[in-house]
């Protein structure tokens, strides 16, 4: 059963660069040509779908985050990542990796982790 | 970018009510491939319904998805107290995944 842990820094300043990573266990990220996305959701708000990565290496990203979102897939350590520049107050959101399941849609989560811009 | 628009915000229904959920779309869903997800505070949410009619593993079956294109529904045919929670619609056909806004389903 896979199963999915995100960590974070919790606290950024803003204009700095936020780093995420979701630990996979319970199996590959390299079996089964999933798509691996982040997902957030500010406070008291829906759900922002940020990016996917494809275990080849192909992405696809949010048009309105394409500009300071870089999503990357490390099969040899079992882990995705999400790297955010300039951050700024908007950003603040609880941060969620995902796989799709073999129909497409999100079938398994993380459970998230929180984190605020702030100075 | 495919918009997705629920309604409505907010359902006010009692235990063994039945629920009808809507997401429109701006266009129309390549395959049909709309999802289901239930939100409760604090959590992830969890898959309910994929290809806009399937129910994901494990979901109950008063748990039903139905439409095609760019209208579609979620139904819970009787509510039960674990129930009330956030339900987001959530297009996966294009290469730009978009989330609906949400509906939450209060108790009455």
């Amino acid at each position: 059963q896979v199963q999915l842990e995100e960590w974070g820094p919790g606290l950024v300043k803003p204009s700095e660069t936020l780093s995420l990573t979701c630990s996979v266990s319970g199996g590959s990220a390299s079996s089964g040509n999933y798509f691996w996305s982040w997902i957030r959701q500010p406070p008291g708000k829906g759900l922002e779908w940020i990016a996917y990565v494809y275990e080849t290496g192909s992405t696809s990203y949010n048009a309105s985050l394409r500009s300071r979102a870089t999503i990357s897939l490390d099969t040899s350590k079992n882990q995705l990542s999400l790297k955010l520049t300039s951050v700024t107050a908007a950003d603040t959101a609880v941060y969620f990796c995902a796989r799709e399941g073999a129909h497409g849609a999100f079938e398994i989560w993380g459970q998230g982790t929180k984190v605020s811009v702030s100075s | 970018e495919i918009v997705l628009r629920q309604s409505p915000g907010t359902l006010f229904l009692s235990v063994g009510e039945r629920a009808t959920l809507s997401c429109r779309a701006s266009q129309t869903v390549p395959n049909n491939f709309l999802a289901w997800y239930q939100q409760k505070p604090g959590q992830a949410p969890t898959l309910l319904i994929y290809g806009a009619s399937t129910r994901a593993t494990a979901i109950a079956d008063r748990f039903s998805g139905s439409g095609s294109g760019t209208d579609f529904t979620l139904t819970i045919t009787r509510l039960e107290p674990e129930d009330f929670a956030v339900y987001y619609c959530q297009q996966y056909g294009s290469s730009q995944l978009t989330f609906g806004g949400g509906s939450k389903v209060e108790i009455k």
